[in-house]
């Protein structure tokens, strides 16, 4: 059984600050990690994949990786309001995806 | 570029009627499209795995009898639900995947169809 595991949370972190928002998995056959964002009411947006052990930038987010861990990461800089939200982990190896249950962020102004 | 349109966005009716929720990849070619369940405030259900031209795959415990699901072409996937009962209430998403079967592309979710049965 394949399973990725994230703090439900919420997490709360003040407008500006950097908010970090963590995911582990159990599959070390795992290749490709995703990080999707769920307003309350909405479908899955995804913010960022990464493939490679290390870091990946992109905008104020941040992915990283660590496959000997089973261990991957979303940074959030300069934490926005508009950043509240539900973020899911996902995981996939050689079949389907792989989902987290999500870990709330609130942001506060 | 990968926007995934899904139509109706609501809808509204009767028990027993049957509702077909469309799905649609706008700017790219989905050889793999999966059709998801989420109840408020739990996390996605994957119900079913459809490629092009193939029998879909059903996750357990989802009764393919009752959620017809028909992945007709490389864009647009659509899934039935037959005589729909309170319980089928619930919010529906699609999801499509581009890359010629490889399962480590990202899935693009539409906007999700959210359903209510009186």
């Amino acid at each position: 059984q394949k399973e990725v595991e994230q703090n439900s949370g919420p997490l709360s972190v003040p407008e500006g600050a950097i908010a970090s928002l963590n995911c582990t998995y159990s599959d070390r056959g795992s290749q490709s990690f995703f990080w999707y964002r769920q307003y309350s009411g909405k479908s899955p947006e995804l913010i960022m994949f990464i493939y490679s052990n290390g870091d990946k930038e992109d905008g104020r987010f941040t992915a990283q990786l660590n496959k000997a861990s089973q261990y991957v990461s979303l940074l959030i800089r300069d934490s926005q309001p508009s950043d509240s939200a539900t973020y899911l982990c996902a995981v996939s190896g050689y079949s389907t995806l792989t989902f987290g249950k999500g870990t709330m962020l609130l942001v506060s102004p | 570029g990968a926007v995934v349109s899904q139509h109706p966005s609501r809808v509204i009716c009767k028990s027993g009627t049957s509702v077909k929720i469309e799905c649609r990849s706008l700017d790219f070619q989905a050889t793999t499209m999966f059709w998801y369940r989420q109840f408020p405030k739990q996390s996605l259900m994957l119900m079913a795995t459809s490629n092009e031209g193939s029998k879909a795959t059903y996750e357990q415990g989802v009764e393919k009898d009752k959620f017809l699901i028909n992945h007709a072409s490389l864009t647009l996937s659509t899934l039935t639900v037959t005589s729909a009962h309170p319980e089928d209430s619930s919010f529906y998403i699609c999801s499509a995947q581009g890359g010629a079967g490889n399962s480590n592309q990202p899935q693009h979710f539409g906007d999700g169809t959210r359903l209510s049965i009186l």
